[in-house]
């Protein structure tokens, strides 16, 4: 069936450089994504979404980027703090499906 | 303030029994979503809801029974059935009939003994 996931599990980051995480999609009739991040312990939180019709967006300190002809999704991170520190998920729907989820990306920050 | 709540937050109970875990939401959300999740896995969706008096089937349902009564309320109920009840149990709410951003709960931790 159609999936979500991620190409690195776990990412480590020096304090104050950027961070990207990505993510592989397969259902090329998907047309929403979005991130998560999720402390240990906690409910996801909303980070930034997008739709198929764009290529980019960006929030504070966060940047999403799709390429739809590769199926692709990532989530920059600029300036990445100790508090950056979490698990991040994409999810993606296409229609009106539920989101489906990857597995999730463990971002460490190294002070 | 608006948001959703799940409780308890630690929940232990024997092999064989029934639970119930809790799930409100005050945001006036259509939608409802039951997920479990893993160490170490992502979200697994097990029901959701689009309105009252309807829900259906996610991905990984068996051994789970849910119901929707009033809009703010989608209790799950884990039956003796689950094989491996034993997971962090997320709910969520979106605005939208199924789909679009969704809201979560803090969570609930089941443990069975």
């Amino acid at each position: 069936g159609e999936s979500v996931g991620l190409h690195l599990p776990t990412l480590s980051v020096q304090e104050g450089d950027n961070s990207i995480i990505n993510c592989a999609y397969s259902n090329s009739a998907s047309d929403y994504f979005i991130w998560y991040k999720q402390e240990s312990g906690k409910g996801p939180q909303f980070i930034i979404d997008i739709r198929s019709n764009m290529d980019k967006r960006q929030g504070q300190r966060v940047t999403v980027l799709l390429n739809k002809t590769v199926k692709h999704l990532s989530l920059q991170i600029a300036a990445t703090q100790p508090g950056d520190s979490a698990v991040y998920f994409c999810a993606e729907k296409s229609g009106n499906t539920p989101l489906v989820f990857g597995k999730g990306t463990r971002l460490s920050v190294i002070a | 303030d608006g948001g959703i709540t799940q409780s308890p937050k630690y929940l232990f109970r024997k092999e064989g029994q029934n639970v119930t875990l809790s799930c409100e939401q005050n945001l006036n959300h259509d939608a409802m979503y039951w997920y479990r999740q893993d160490p170490g896995q992502g979200l697994r969706l097990i029901y959701y809801s689009q309105i009252v008096n309807d829900f259906q089937k996610g991905d990984i349902a068996e051994g789970y029974s849910v119901s929707r009564e009033k809009k703010e309320s989608f209790p799950l109920t884990v039956t003796s059935a689950q094989k491996n009840p034993t997971a962090f149990y997320l709910c969520a709410s979106s605005i939208e009939d199924v789909g679009g951003e969704q809201f979560f709960g803090p969570g609930t931790r089941l443990t069975v003994l």
